[in-house]
């Protein structure tokens, strides 16, 4: 099973502010890597597929990049809806299809 | 637009079966675009891919090696739904409990729509 390992656990931010989130696989995933944003009593929402291509609705400050084993979730300018956990999730050895355990970001 | 709507219980006794239903509006259950997917989430164990269910042709089924010897999902075309089963049920089953499309634009893989969730408690 693939293990996904994100950083940081927090992440402390003012709104208006870049914000980088890591996720590491323990094998290649072929760019098989998705990103949610989840709020409290919420189901998680698809952020980002294929490593870097926005879901339907999501806004274009939201963008992800990277390959192989190494991906990044950034969001250029926070605002205070963006406060929120985010998980990211290997589709490549499916199933299962294995999450990270999040990170979270605050203000 | 496409919504999931969960139903069930969310209280079952330790070694009884945990029964879940997701009704689909604004999709088919028997969409060959799609799968349809049971994720759960802990605060122990984070959220687990559980199982799901498709149709190309036929219907297939995979499921979670975890989880492989007590689960069961059905897809239900007279009703448009699904439902999760999930027999001899411990303490640390609780969760709660999501049902989800997979998206055809990632590979069936991401999951883009998501059910409200169930809290499910496992208590005597």
């Amino acid at each position: 099973e693939i293990v996904m390992t994100q950083s940081p656990g927090v992440l402390s931010m003012s709104p208006g502010e870049r914000a980088t989130l890591s996720c590491r696989a323990s094998q290649s995933l072929n760019s098989k890597l998705a990103w949610y944003q989840q709020k409290p009593g919420q189901a998680p929402r698809l952020l980002i597929y294929g490593a870097s291509t926005r879901a339907t609705g999501i806004p274009a400050r939201f963008s992800g990049s990277g390959s192989g084993t190494e991906f990044t979730l950034t969001i250029s300018s926070l605002q205070s809806e963006d406060f929120a956990v985010y998980y990211c999730q290997q589709y490549n050895k499916w199933p299962p299809g294995t999450f990270g355990q999040g990170t979270k970001v605050e203000i | 637009q496409v919504q999931l709507q969960q139903s069930g219980p969310g209280l079952v006794k330790p070694s009884q079966t945990l029964s879940l239903t997701c009704a689909l509006s604004g999709d088919s259950v028997s969409s060959t675009s799609a799968t349809w997917n049971w994720i759960r989430q802990s605060p122990s164990r984070g959220l687990e891919w559980l199982g799901r269910t498709f149709y190309r042709s036929k219907w297939y089924y995979d499921y979670a090696e975890f989880v492989k010897s007590r689960i069961t999902i059905n897809p239900d075309t007279s009703k448009n739904q699904f439902s999760l089963q999930l027999n001899s049920v411990i303490p640390e089953d609780a969760a709660v409990y999501y049902c989800a499309r997979g998206s055809m634009g990632a590979g069936f893989g991401a999951f883009d729509i998501w059910g409200q969730g169930t809290w499910v408690t496992v208590s005597s």
